[in-house]
Parts: C-alpha cells; structure tokens; sequence
C-alpha cells in the first residue's frame, strides 16, 4: 500500500525560529494536507494543496505539493509557543482509492519560549 | 465552516460493555465519514470508511462485528465498540468528508478506557 514517510520525527527549536518538514511518497499523490495535532485533540486541517508545483500559505504557514507529486514541505516561519503540536501530512492517491487518507508519522514540534 | 461534534470525549468503563461514539457534522453535510484509531505517539490509523445510506468500507484486520457503524444520515454516523476489551481502550478519531476530492475535517476524538 501508499506510504508516507515524515521527518523530522521531531523538533526542538527556539522561539521566532523558522521550521522545515517534509514528507515523502513512493507512490504519486493527487491531494496532499497538512495538519496539526494538539494533545488530547483531533488534527485540525492548516492546508490543502490540489496541484502538483503549487504553493499555498496560510498565514506563517507555507505548503508547497511537490512537482513530482510525490513530495510536500510545510515551513513555519518565526515559530511561536503556541505552534507547539505534532504535524500530520497526509495524501490522497487516485480516485480509485476513494477519499481515503494515507497519513506521514507525523512530527512533533517543540518550541521554547 | 466545517465542524465536526464527536461525542462522548472520553468514557471509561467495565470490560464486556458495548460502547457507542457519535460523530456529526454541524454545518455541512458529509457523504463521507471516516474512523479512526489513534495509540499515544502514533500516526492515525484508519478503521472504516462510510458513506450515507451503505454499509460501511472496513481496513484490512479491522473486525467489523467489533466495532459496528451506522452512517444513517448526511449528518451523523456512529461507532459502536461492541463487548469493549482492555485492548480496546484507544483514542478514536471520526472525520468527515463532503466529496471524494474535499479535505477531512476531524471531530476532537473520544479516549475510550476499558477496566
């Protein structure tokens, strides 16, 4: 089946700091989103992107779906306490596969004050 | 736009009970919804997939006289974890979707705990 793999598995970083993640397919994707998790919580959708070389933000947030459609990073720019979660990418394959989600490991976001 | 209610957030009970988790849709109408299954550290793991009206689509090893789901309306679907076991207890995550082509959005997830 797809997999995605995520990295980093996880992140310390200062305050105001910018942050990279990013996520792989051996397999090509039509859709690929982000999102963030907060403990106790579901993930909350940041972005979705639909079309291979695009390039959407979302406030502090940017997203970018690969032009090989089988990559996508998300940056952070001047990371803040409260972006502290653990980000999710996700992909959607073919429309043979329906609307399901292959989801990345996720990467777990620490910031310092 | 696009809020997921899943009730109850957490439940904790006797092993042997059945458990019912509701996921609903409060502003759009989902012809898709979807379960997932969540352990501490992890990746969400996808359980089934429903759609209004069918039966429900089960991943591969998910057991599905276990864990029982309606999709009666555009609106709400149900889990139902059916004789809930200790290694049951998780944190079960609902989405939903208006379209094949549209973004999941999640409900808050119900940590179940089975004594």
């Amino acid at each position: 089946g797809q997999q995605l793999n995520q990295s980093p598995q996880s992140m310390f970083i200062q305050e105001g700091e910018d942050v990279s993640m990013n996520c792989t397919s051996s397999s090509i994707f039509n859709t690929w989103l982000w999102y963030k998790q907060e403990p106790g919580e579901g993930p909350v959708l940041l972005i979705a992107l639909y079309k291979a070389g695009e390039l959407t933000s979302n406030g502090r947030l940017t997203a970018q779906f690969g032009i090989t459609r089988k990559d996508s990073f998300l940056n952070i720019s001047a990371s803040i306490p409260s972006d502290v979660g653990i980000y999710f990418c996700a992909g959607r394959g073919s429309e043979t596969s329906g609307s399901r989600l292959t989801f990345g490991e996720g990467t777990q976001l620490t910031v310092n004050p | 736009g696009a809020v997921v209610s899943q009730h109850p957030s957490r439940v904790i009970c006797k092993s042997g009970t059945s458990v019912k988790i509701e996921c609903r849709s409060l502003d759009f109408q989902a012809t898709t919804m979807f379960w997932y299954r969540q352990f501490p550290k992890q990746s969400l793991m996808l359980m089934a997939t429903s759609n209004e009206g069918s039966k429900a689509t089960y991943e591969q090893g998910v057991e599905k006289d276990k864990f029982l789901i309606n999709h009666a309306s555009l609106t709400l679907s149900t889990l139902t974890v059916t004789s809930a076991h200790p290694e049951d207890s998780s944190f079960y995550i609902c989405s939903a979707s208006t379209g094949l082509v549209q973004p999941q959005h999640f409900g808050d997830g119900t940590r179940l705990s089975i004594l």
